[in-house]
């Protein structure tokens, strides 16, 4: 299986704040990576696939970059909306793979 | 839109088989244009991708889970469905059906506790 292992796991941060989270994979996985965001109590929704596109309606503060085995999700300007759990998964094997969340907590 | 929902019983008893179905309803599974998963959330838990199924009923499974878990399709009723085998206290989880290799459409979640 390709291990994704993100980073930090958790952080805290104004709203305002630019904030960066990494996932790495364990193996090259291409551009097959998406980034969730969940906040408690409901399922996941898709913020970023294929590494850097946007879904649509997204909002464009949002963005995720990285290729091979090293990737981020970037929120430009925190908004208090914000605050929750980010995953980044890959899709590059058959097999998907999720990283253990990072949770983004108001400082 | 294209709206997923889960459903199933909430409690399965300690070596019994948990049986649940995911209901598309504003497009069609037929479409061939997506796999359909299932993934859960242990309590405090991130996620686990279960396995996924395609309309032809091809399928492909998480190799922790393979052993106990069965997929199937049903295109006529535009569903497709789980089945794990031999469930025990560290199956309890919220389960989730998913559109796509980037799941864009995601059920509501049903939580599915083991216990006597």
């Amino acid at each position: 299986d390709i291990q994704m292992t993100q980073s930090p796991s958790t952080l805290s941060a104004f709203v305002g704040d630019r904030v960066t989270i990494t996932c790495r994979a364990s193996q090259s996985i291409s551009s097959w990576l998406a980034w969730y965001q969940q906040k408690p109590g409901k399922a996941p929704k898709l913020l970023i696939y294929a590494a850097s596109n946007l879904e649509g309606g997204v909002p464009s503060r949002f963005s995720g970059s990285g290729s091979g085995t090293e990737f981020t999700l970037t929120i430009s300007s925190l908004q208090p909306d914000d605050f929750a759990t980010y995953y980044c998964q890959q899709y590059n094997s058959e097999s998907y793979t999720f990283g253990q969340g990072t949770k983004l907590e108001i400082k | 839109q294209v709206q997923l929902q889960e459903s199933g019983p909430g409690l399965v008893k300690p070596s019994q088989t948990l049986s649940l179905t995911c209901t598309v309803s504003g497009g069609s599974i037929s479409s061939g244009d997506y796999y359909w998963s299932w993934l859960r959330q242990r309590p405090g838990k991130g996620l686990e991708w279960i396995g996924f199924i395609y309309y032809t009923g091809r399928t492909h499974y998480n190799p922790s889970l393979e052993s106990r878990v069965t997929m199937s399709v049903d295109t006529s009723k535009n569903e497709f469905s789980m089945r794990l085998n031999s469930v025990t206290a560290a199956d309890t989880a919220v389960y989730y059906c998913a559109r796509g290799e980037a799941m864009d459409v995601w059920g509501q979640g049903t939580t599915v506790i083991v216990s006597s």
